[in-house]
């Protein structure tokens, strides 16, 4: 089944400890995106990836980090995480630029106390 | 600046009544775009898109949208809702050069009266 797997779903943490959020897609797209959801904004893009080894910010890039040292795994990476980083997290994964949709994960709720 | 806006934040309706979910991006091109469900505690399900063509758009779940170039607008519409329709409803935009980013409205929450 075409996928786009997200870890963990929830995830609570202390102001300061490092963690990773893992993705995963089985559809050998290039592009890979994360966004964060917040009440009243919508989602926005954190940062982006066009292939392998190519990763750019989109617009809330602040505090985060990624890689993409293999096309079907993009981890979103909290350095040092904030209780602004409280949020609603998504991976998409899509085919190259074109008339394409995008593939959501499930989402990880983070909890930054 | 590209931008996708949804003017409604919350709407409330009647069980069996119609509904129409409104959407308005800015751009000079015309954008992708679509329209994602998302049920509380979920993620996003996409209920249509539109590339080009044919201006009204079938969907999911008895969802249709309607593409309109002269208004940048590009409302969600269904004829009768159910109560497992309540549900945040996001419109979003697919713009040229954006390298496949999706830019997503701020969301209208549906709520649905027995």
């Amino acid at each position: 089944e075409a996928q786009v797997t997200q870890n963990p779903r929830y995830l609570i943490t202390v102001t300061g400890k490092k963690l990773t959020v893992t993705c995963s897609q089985n559809m050998n797209h290039e592009y890979m995106s994360w966004y964060r959801q917040d009440p009243g904004l919508g989602l926005r893009q954190i940062y982006y990836s066009m292939n392998v080894e190519v990763t750019d910010k989109g617009d809330v890039p602040e505090g985060y980090k990624v890689s993409r040292k293999e096309k079907r795994n993009f981890p979103l990476i909290l350095e040092s995480p904030s209780p602004n980083q409280t949020s609603l997290y998504f991976c998409a994964s899509s085919p190259k630029q074109g008339r394409t949709e995008a593939f959501f994960g499930q989402g990880t709720r983070l909890t930054v106390v | 600046a590209q931008s996708v806006t949804q003017p409604d934040i919350h709407i409330t309706v009647s069980e069996g009544a119609s509904l129409e979910l409104r959407c308005n991006y800015s751009y000079g091109a015309t954008p992708y775009l679509f329209w994602y469900v998302q049920s509380p505690g979920q993620g996003l399900q996409l209920l249509l898109k539109y590339f080009s063509g044919d201006t009204l758009v079938q969907g999911i779940k008895g969802f249709e949208a309607e593409f309109k170039r002269s208004q940048s607008s590009f409302n969600l519409r269904k004829p009768s809702v159910h109560w497992s329709d309540a549900a945040e409803y996001f419109c979003a935009g697919m713009f040229s050069g954006g390298y496949n980013k999706l830019i997503f409205g701020a969301g209208t929450r549906l709520a649905v009266h027995p």
